[in-house]
């Protein structure tokens, strides 16, 4: 059972324009929120997160909406460069920062020049 | 400061081997994670452990354990591999529960398993 569902495997957006990452989750306990970039042959590395208690959390180019009662949250980069290119990944974190983060399947963002 | 580091970066075995696998977490982080990445399944939580104990088990069967060391360093070990094994192993350190509030994993760059 899928419990953060990225429905999107891939996305291709012209440079300058917005991206918008969705994700979907089943769980409504969760009560954290996280994106996590990965380049091929490197590690996720962590771009923002939300708490459950907030609808928008942004962080310079980046934006994460969160919508409780639809258990939806999408991620907005804006504006998009070639170097955001990368496979993004949703995450839940429903253990009180334990380590144990639920991904999604992740998507494949081109940012095309 | 360093990052999480993993070894072997890549490694290849046969059905039946058995592997292990190496994490060093960032210096000061006591918890460390382990993650599957597989092509179609995302990242699928594996262990987690806290001060040398397994606080949290994913869905794995028996042939996956790990430990970690007093000085938090972590090892995953797989038994009678299985060509399904095949897939990026990575390993994440975090700061103690409560003390970011965030969840934020660090991750390494993972092993890079192959079971021919």
């Amino acid at each position: 059972d899928q419990q953060v569902k990225q429905n999107s495997p891939s996305l291709s957006v012209q440079e300058g324009r917005i991206s918008i990452l969705n994700c979907d989750y089943t769980n409504s306990m969760f009560d954290y929120f996280l994106w996590y970039k990965k380049y091929p042959a490197e590690g996720p590395t962590f771009l923002i997160s939300i708490s459950s208690i907030k609808d928008k959390n942004e962080d310079g180019r980046f934006t994460v909406f969160l919508n409780k009662s639809a258990k939806h949250l999408s991620l907005h980069i804006v504006p998009s460069q070639p170097g955001d290119s990368a496979v993004y990944f949703c995450a839940a974190d429903g253990s009180s920062n334990t380590g144990k983060l639920i991904f999604g399947q992740g998507t494949t963002l081109q940012v095309k020049p | 400061k360093a990052g999480v580091t993993q070894t072997p970066r890549y490694l290849i075995k046969t059905r039946g081997q058995q592997v292990t696998l190496s994490c060093s977490p960032i210096s000061g982080h006591r918890s460390v994670s382990w993650y599957q990445q597989t092509p179609g399944q995302g990242l699928q939580f594996l262990f987690e452990y806290f001060s040398e104990t397994q606080r949290n088990k994913g869905n794995f069967p028996g042939r996956f354990s790990g430990r970690q060391f007093s000085n938090s360093r972590s090892e995953m070990n797989v038994s009678t591999l299985e060509l399904g094994d095949s897939a990026l192993y990575l390993c994440a350190s975090s700061f103690p529960a409560g003390s970011t509030g965030t969840g934020e994993l660090f991750f390494g760059e993972g092993s890079r398993l192959t079971v021919l």
